[in-house]
């Protein structure tokens, strides 16, 4: 069964700072990888979204990268902004056969960067 | 603007009584979801449709029905069936022609009193 590990479960860091959320995922068979950004009492907002057959995706100050054979992925914050205070989620879809299955949601990594 | 539009934005059910939260899009997606996020858990599934009448039960359905007689319609009934309904419910959508990823709505919070 597919089960999806965020770590750290919460990071403070101070503005400007680079970081790294890290999520890892235990079966490899994966159909795409997708990042989202939640505010609190607030829906999701995709960030990302990486195909099994990519390794990175950028977006802005935000780079996401891929290791589908180690069951990692990686979330690259670039000179964090208090705005950036969030919790961030990842989210696998399993690959069934070629058939894209249901999102494997990670618990979440809260960060919050201070001024 | 294209989006899902999730509401109310919060709903109080007493004890024993059914609620039914809306959930329509704009995106001509073809596939719905139902999530409920609880404080410290990941969301978890509780139903979905790939298809105008017809849908799926997901990790925790009981307690729950939905239905899908339109295409931009899934609405979530929480019945009393369901014994701890308090939580956050998340709507979402995708095209499943084409991989671009889901979207969600903006949540609605159920809290029993």
């Amino acid at each position: 069964k597919q089960e999806v590990t965020q770590i750290p479960a919460a990071l403070s860091v101070p503005e400007g700072e680079n970081l790294v959320l890290n999520c890892s995922f235990t079966d490899s068979a994966i159909y795409n990888l997708q990042w989202f950004r939640q505010d609190p009492g607030k829906g999701l907002t995709s960030l990302l979204l990486i195909q099994s057959s990519q390794r990175e995706q950028t977006s802005g100050r935000l780079n996401a990268s891929l290791d589908k054979s180690s069951g990692r992925s990686t979330l690259y914050i670039a000179a964090s902004q208090p705005g950036d205070s969030a919790t961030y989620l990842c989210a696998v879809s399993p690959n069934y056969g070629g058939s894209q299955g249901n999102l494997i949601f990670g618990k979440g990594t809260k960060l919050s960067v201070k001024p | 603007d294209g989006g899902i539009t999730q509401s109310p934005k919060y709903l109080f059910r007493k004890e024993g009584q059914n609620v039914t939260l809306s959930c329509e899009q704009n995106l001509n997606h073809d596939a719905m979801y139902w999530y409920r996020q609880d404080p410290g858990q990941g969301l978890r599934l509780i139903y979905y449709s790939q298809i105008v009448n017809d849908f799926q039960k997901g990790d925790i359905a009981e307690g729950y029905s939905v239905s899908r007689e339109k295409k931009e319609s899934f609405p979530l009934t929480v019945t009393s069936a369901q014994k701890n309904p308090t939580a956050f419910y998340l709507c979402a959508s995708k095209n499943d022609r084409l991989n671009y990823g889901y979207t969600f709505g903006s949540g609605t919070r159920l809290t029993v009193v």
